[in-house]
């Protein structure tokens, strides 16, 4: 059974701050990895999505990488602003004929001005 | 697009009664899932549909939940009767699978709270 576990649960910084958030599973035969993001009382915005073919994807100052056969991926936040502050989730897909994600709990972060 | 919509957005109700919540997926996209998202327990797929076909409804967690897709822009979630412990954000969302990425697209999400 597919597992995925997000360290650590919250996380606090200063403005600026380079960061790195941690997302591992228990089953590297994914089919993809995907991060998102939420806001409180808010949906979840699709921030990047790695195939498991990759290694990483990068959008502005966000960076992905994926370590399938550790089981490991990572989020970067480079520079980190006060209105990155949220909840970042990642999730797994099993195979290509399935829909199903499975969620992570989530990292809480806080950026402080 | 306005992406993924759901109804209602907040929905306050008495321990018993009947609740419908409602699902637009985006015009195309061919897969809609339902989850679910507690404190406890974080985000959970209760059931998916593939072209208006459920798929796996092994998430769904007992009868009294029920799921349907009469076609492709729309789905329900009805709970019936509806219980305390059922509280929780009921988020809808949406795929294309021949989409490079197939990216699920997540609605606001509908705040449950059962009395």
């Amino acid at each position: 059974k597919q597992e995925v576990t997000q360290i650590p649960a919250a996380l606090s910084v200063p403005e600026g701050e380079n960061l790195v958030l941690n997302c591992s599973f228990t089953d590297s035969a994914i089919y993809n990895l995907q991060w998102f993001r939420q806001d409180p009382g808010k949906g979840l915005t699709s921030l990047l999505l790695i195939q498991s073919s990759q290694r990483e994807q990068t959008s502005g100052r966000l960076n992905a990488s994926l370590d399938k056969s550790s089981g490991r991926s990572t989020l970067y936040i480079a520079a980190s602003q006060p209105g990155d502050s949220a909840t970042y989730l990642c999730a797994v897909r099993r195979a290509s004929n399935t829909g199903k994600l499975i969620f992570g709990q989530g990292t809480t972060l806080q950026v402080k001005p | 697009d306005a992406g993924v919509i759901q109804s209602p957005r907040h929905e306050v109700t008495e321990m018993g009664q009947e609740v419908t919540l409602r699902c637009k997926p985006i015009s195309g996209h061919d897969y809609l899932f339902w989850y679910r998202q507690t404190m406890m327990r974080g985000l959970e797929l209760l059931i998916y549909f593939n072209n208006n076909v459920p798929i796996d409804d092994s998430g769904m967690p007992e009868d009294r939940f029920s799921a349907k897709m009469p076609n492709a822009s729309f789905s329900t979630l009805k709970i019936q009767p509806s219980e305390p412990r059922d509280s929780a954000v009921y988020f809808c969302a949406s795929s294309f699978a021949a989409s490079s990425y197939n990216e699920q697209f997540f609605g606001p999400g509908t705040r449950l709270t059962v009395l």
